[in-house]
């Protein structure tokens, strides 16, 4: 079935970029999602890549897609410590709202 | 608007007794989804809802669980009984038309 996986940790020092990647098997998805998850909150849509789109960028973030080796990054510039969070990758194909997520990348960022 | 709001944010039980969780979703939203978040399985979606209509619920682990719609505005999740298996965090999501989701602070559930 359709899977989405993801690295657990990434640590980076504040200042730094960051970069969470993320693979998928269902090559019919239509959209690739970035959610974030702040600790005792719920998840928040961050950004989103159209599937016929290789680059995103909007403002610190940026995503790229390589739909070949389904494969999918964010990169977060100039990392700050209000960026640690869980951050999930999820594909959808942007009809019936099952998206299947990964199981997130834990974040630190060091000061 | 408020965002989708849950109640409680906190729930401990003992096991066997009903648990009732509820949600608000975002005004004008018509797609309403309930998910599970554990440490081993991570996001599980476990029913969701489109025009107050349960669409697919799959998910749901078990006859314990169920959940109801009544109305645009308003939406419950219920177990019993409940197990300490079924301790995890409960997040209501809602979305308009689209897989762009607003999720609620969830509840912690913790059945011991």
């Amino acid at each position: 079935g359709e899977d989405v996986e993801q690295s657990l940790f990434l640590s980076v020092r504040e200042g730094d970029s960051s970069v969470i990647n993320c693979t998928y098997t269902d090559s019919s998805s239509t959209y690739l999602y970035w959610y974030k998850q702040e600790p005792g909150a719920g998840l928040q849509l961050l950004t989103y890549i159209f599937s016929n789109m290789d680059m995103k960028q909007d403002q610190r973030l940026t995503v790229l897609l390589n739909k070949k080796d389904k494969h999918l990054s964010l990169r977060i510039a100039d990392t700050q410590t209000g960026d640690s969070a869980i951050y999930f990758c999820a594909e959808g194909d942007g009809n019936n709202r099952k998206l299947i997520w990964g199981l997130g990348t834990s974040l630190a960022v060091n000061p | 608007d408020a965002g989708v709001i849950q109640s409680p944010r906190h729930e401990v039980t003992e096991m066997g007794q009903e648990v009732t969780l509820r949600c608000k979703p975002i005004s004008g939203h018509n797609s309403l989804f309930w998910y599970r978040q554990t440490m081993m399985r991570g996001l599980e979606l476990l029913i969701y809802f489109n025009n107050n209509v349960p669409i697919d619920d799959s998910g749901m682990p078990e006859d314990r669980f169920s959940a109801k719609m009544p109305n645009a505005s308003f939406s419950t999740l219920k177990i019993q009984p409940s197990e300490p298996r079924d301790s995890a965090v409960y997040f209501c999501a809602s979305s308009s038309n689209s897989e762009k989701l607003f999720f609620g602070s969830g509840t912690q559930l913790s059945v011991l």
